[in-house]
């Protein structure tokens, strides 16, 4: 167990809909990180985010947007959602006092049909 | 800018045997650190063994142990007695100063019985 949970496991839904997946890092981390993994692929970065400010953007398409609240728990909002959506999304976390590394939590796997 | 390069997407091993995967890693730091995480067919994210640039000592995680050739900037991950169990894709990853994080595109690990 990394210690950094996310909500929910699995996520089934329809083409041009809106999906929001959560994060909780682990105790200590202010650095959230989310990275989108489709079938068979490596990690595409999102977005990674700081104490609650944004601190770089990847490959993060305009309908998909993320914030990191006072609690240090983070969102991904996924809208007008597409077929090619369909992925395996990961939160990371990072930051803690003497670690370096990131720690994933278990993964969202977001089905559109 | 940073990227890092995984030139062999599928690997296979013997069981009991040693195999080394290979990563590099383009930079103009010196200051970093490097990491190799496994990921099972399970999806879980796991972290398998980390170096700290600065040190020259190479990192060793039981049956794990990495050759880190600062100049050349390569980051090996070579697995002795591989078991059937470390069948997965392990990814190289690079971190920055910023908490900035880059990932290769992975290697498929196939452990022979």
């Amino acid at each position: 167990d990394s210690g950094v949970t996310q909500t929910p496991k699995h996520l089934i839904t329809a083409t041009g809909q809106r999906v929001t997946l959560r994060c909780s890092p682990r105790s200590g981390d202010l650095s959230v990180y989310w990275y989108q993994q489709s079938l068979d692929q490596g990690l595409q970065f999102l977005i990674h985010y700081y104490n609650g400010e944004e601190r770089a953007k990847g490959n993060i398409l305009e309908r998909f947007s993320a914030q990191q609240f006072p609690d240090l728990h983070s969102e991904l909002n996924l809208s007008s959602l597409e077929l090619g959506d369909s992925a395996l999304y990961f939160c990371a976390s990072s930051g803690g006092l003497g670690f370096y590394e990131q720690y994933f939590g278990p993964g969202t796997r977001l089905t559109v049909t | 800018a940073q990227t890092v390069t995984q030139s062999q997407p599928e690997m296979s091993v013997q069981e009991a045997e040693t195999v080394t995967l290979s990563c590099t890693y383009d930079t103009s730091e010196s200051d970093y650190y490097l990491f190799w995480y496994k990921q099972p067919p399970s999806r879980q994210m796991i972290l398998v063994i980390r170096q700290e640039a600065y040190k020259q000592q190479n990192a060793t995680e039981n049956r794990f142990s990495v050759n880190f050739q600062k100049a050349a900037k390569s980051f090996s991950l070579k697995i002795s007695d591989s078991q059937l169990g470390d069948a997965a894709m392990y990814f190289c990853a690079y971190r920055r100063t910023g908490n900035q994080f880059y990932f290769g595109t992975g290697t498929s690990l196939t452990v022979i019985p």
